[in-house]
């Protein structure tokens, strides 16, 4: 595997479920990222790892909860979700340096809650 | 607040040139990006932009104007493979080059 991979690709689930995403990099990188998007609007920054601290959390409901054990893999785990959060959830990686600092998207994951 | 401006749709033709505008006002500035998006697909990185001027790559280039506040992406010898959405992003920040505000994207539709 190269670059980043995602994995479910597609996930439905109901408003009580649990579910997790994972995501993880094969680029040696130190940051992670978790975003969402959804139709017409921007790509909305959800969480930064850096070396597997959280540095970022961009006001994210607590129905989403992050997990970096490592800086190659990175999780979102979901629980009572709402319609609303249905969207294309995408991590990416990057070399969290000033001058190394283009991020590699992973294919996402397509969540559809109902 | 900060903003970033791309055009919704274009339409251009295979074997043309398009060229894809993007102002940003933001607080600060410390970089700017193009990324290509094929449907269904994750972003890729396509440039970089910091100082004024062209950045040439291939078929792909890129202009930044600072004092404007506006950069375009300008695709040569389109092809069919070219058809994605195009999304600019500003870095606004010099101590924390992680945070990207992005645009919605632009649509670029190829046709033989």
């Amino acid at each position: 595997e190269t670059g980043v991979t995602q994995t479910p690709r597609h996930l439905v689930m109901g408003m009580t479920n649990k579910k997790s995403l994972k995501c993880e990099q094969h680029l040696g990188h130190n940051a992670m990222y978790w975003y969402k998007q959804s139709a017409k609007k921007p790509l909305e920054l959800m969480f930064v790892y850096s070396l597997e601290e959280r540095v970022e959390n961009n006001s994210v409901p607590s129905r989403f909860s992050p997990e970096c054990p490592n800086s190659s893999h990175l999780f979102l785990h979901l629980h009572t979700l709402q319609p609303e959060d249905s969207a294309l959830y995408l991590c990416a990686s990057s070399q969290d340096s000033q001058e190394l600092f283009e991020q590699y998207f992973g294919p996402g994951t397509r969540l559809t809650v109902t | 607040g900060q903003n970033i401006d791309q055009p919704t749709e274009m339409t251009a033709t295979e074997g043309a040139i398009v060229q894809i505008n993007c102002t940003y006002q933001t607080s600060g500035f410390n970089g700017l990006f193009w990324y290509q998006q094929h449907a269904g697909e994750a972003p890729t990185f396509l440039s970089y932009n910091v100082l004024d001027g062209l950045e040439e790559k291939g078929r792909f280039s890129s202009f930044l104007s600072r004092s404007k506040g506006y950069s375009y992406l300008l695709l040569k010898e389109l092809q069919m493979k070219d058809s994605a959405s195009y999304l600019c992003a500003v870095r606004g920040s010099r101590t924390n080059n992680r945070k990207l505000i992005w645009g919605l994207g632009t649509s670029l539709a190829v046709n033989p």
